[in-house]
């Protein structure tokens, strides 16, 4: 089946650091990926919608200089977390959908900021 | 996109069926109803979609009424494994690639020997 390959699955910063993280569409092209933050006891949070070869489209009250998103092939998708704080630590995960039923998700990078 | 309503929790033991019920009062003619799986540490999987009557798959059943403002994500003989938290969304038809999928609370689903 389709999958979307995120990387890394985990990674700890320091503060003030900035972050890349890689969503991957394996077997298929994606015009558009999706990226979502979770907290701990909580649901999937929409931040942007990533699209090839332009700009992402970010949900009301994300930063979008603070969660840079670029999507410069049909491919790949990369979320970076500039100037991370700890208040920036969660649970990252990316989608995009593969053309048949439901759309697939990322495994998610896990992000902690010290 | 109609918003949808889930129970925060349900308990349930190994063996028995389980039925999650979601309400989506406001769904539109075109809207299908698609349920997600997770589990922790991991993100969603798709696990059935259907837009009305009787969907079944080697997963789960989902069943939706004629009024299609609820629907029932039926899971026969729960594992161990079958914890984790499932959500209810409703998805717009056709072109779904660009469209955003709003996550509401998700069901937690808790399963004991």
């Amino acid at each position: 089946g389709a999958v979307v390959s995120q990387h890394p699955s985990w990674v700890i910063c320091k503060s003030g650091t900035s972050v890349k993280i890689e969503c991957r569409s394996l077997d298929f092209q994606a015009t558009t990926m999706f990226w979502y933050r979770q907290f701990p006891k909580q649901s999937l949070m929409l931040m942007a919608t990533s699209n090839e070869g332009s700009k992402a489209t970010y949900e009301q009250g994300v930063e979008k200089d603070k969660f840079l998103i670029n999507h410069a092939s049909l491919t790949l998708s990369t979320l970076t977390v500039t100037s991370a704080h700890p208040e920036d630590s969660s649970f990252y995960i990316c989608s995009a959908d593969p053309g048949a039923y439901g759309y697939t998700f990322g495994s998610g990078t896990r992000l902690t900021v010290v | 996109l109609a918003k949808t309503t889930q129970p925060i929790s349900m308990d349930s033991y190994e063996g028995q069926e389980v039925n999650i019920t979601c309400s989506h009062n406001n769904i539109a003619t075109n809207d299908y109803i698609t349920w997600y799986q997770q589990f922790p540490s991991q993100g969603p999987r798709f696990i059935i979609q259907g837009y009305k009557t009787k969907v079944t798959n080697e997963v789960a059943s989902l069943f939706i009424p004629a009024d299609r403002k609820s629907s029932t994500l039926s899971l026969p003989r729960v594992s161990l494994s079958d914890t984790a938290v499932y959500y209810c969304l409703v998805v717009r038809g056709g072109n779904t690639g660009f469209q955003k999928l709003v996550f509401g609370t998700g069901t937690r689903l808790l399963v004991s020997p």
